[in-house]
């Protein structure tokens, strides 16, 4: 049962520290995408990637956040420093890179920034 | 930017009862596609409906599209208490966006046992 996998599922940590999230796509997808979903803005797209490149990053505050595709079965999301309007649930989905094909999400990781 | 459009915001009904859910957009879209939401976990892919279809089932679920109206409804039919959850639209522009999904902000739905 192919799934995308998260790690870690829950982190909380205090302002000002780094906070790295992982993200392991389908075995065969080429697109990954990370997603931010709060209550109040509801699911942002922050960046995604096709066949390891970045593609759009446009929704990701630059000054803190950087995504990187290290091999083709581990994505990262990483914030430095963090901030407590970063609280939140972060989404990793993957696709076959067809365009605007069927995402695939993971659980997600939530965080709390305290 | 929000693309897709949910109504209503949240809807609440009783099991066996059929649930409708709308989705409007502004641009023109190459698909469209409705994912569920439990609560704490993923979205899900229900279904996915190309802008040349008008309508298409999956099970108990029914999508229209109306490309003239930037409209779409989801028709969720003898509603069952594992429905309960949230329902967004998403829709996708090759062209314009390089194939991702613009989501929107999604109907609450609750199915009452």
């Amino acid at each position: 049962d192919a799934r995308v996998t998260q790690t870690p599922r829950h982190k909380v940590t205090e302002m000002g520290q780094e906070v790295t999230m992982r993200c392991q796509p389908i075995l065969g997808h080429n697109t990954v995408f990370w997603y931010r979903q709060t209550m109040m803005q509801g699911l942002e797209l922050l960046a995604y990637f096709r066949n390891r490149a970045p593609l759009d990053d446009s929704g990701m505050p630059k000054d803190r956040f950087s995504a990187e595709m290290p091999d083709a079965t581990l994505a990262t999301l990483k914030i430095q420093p963090s901030e407590p309007r970063d609280s939140a649930v972060y989404f990793c989905a993957s696709g076959t890179g067809e365009g605007g094909e069927t995402q695939y999400f993971g659980p997600g990781t939530r965080l709390l920034v305290l | 930017s929000q693309q897709g459009e949910e109504d209503p915001q949240a809807l609440s009904i009783q099991e066996g009862e059929n649930a409708t859910m709308n989705c409007s957009y502004k641009t023109s879209i190459n698909n469209l596609q409705w994912y569920r939401q439990n609560s704490g976990r993923g979205l899900v892919h229900l279904i996915l409906i190309r802008s040349n279809e008008r309508e298409k089932h999956s099970g108990r679920l029914r999508v229209t599209l109306d490309t003239s109206k930037k409209s779409s409804s989801l028709l969720i039919t003898a509603s069952r208490a594992a429905d309960t959850a949230s329902y967004f639209c998403a829709t996708a522009n090759y062209g314009g966006s390089q194939g991702n999904l613009i989501f929107g902000k999604g109907t609450k739905l609750s199915v009452k046992p």
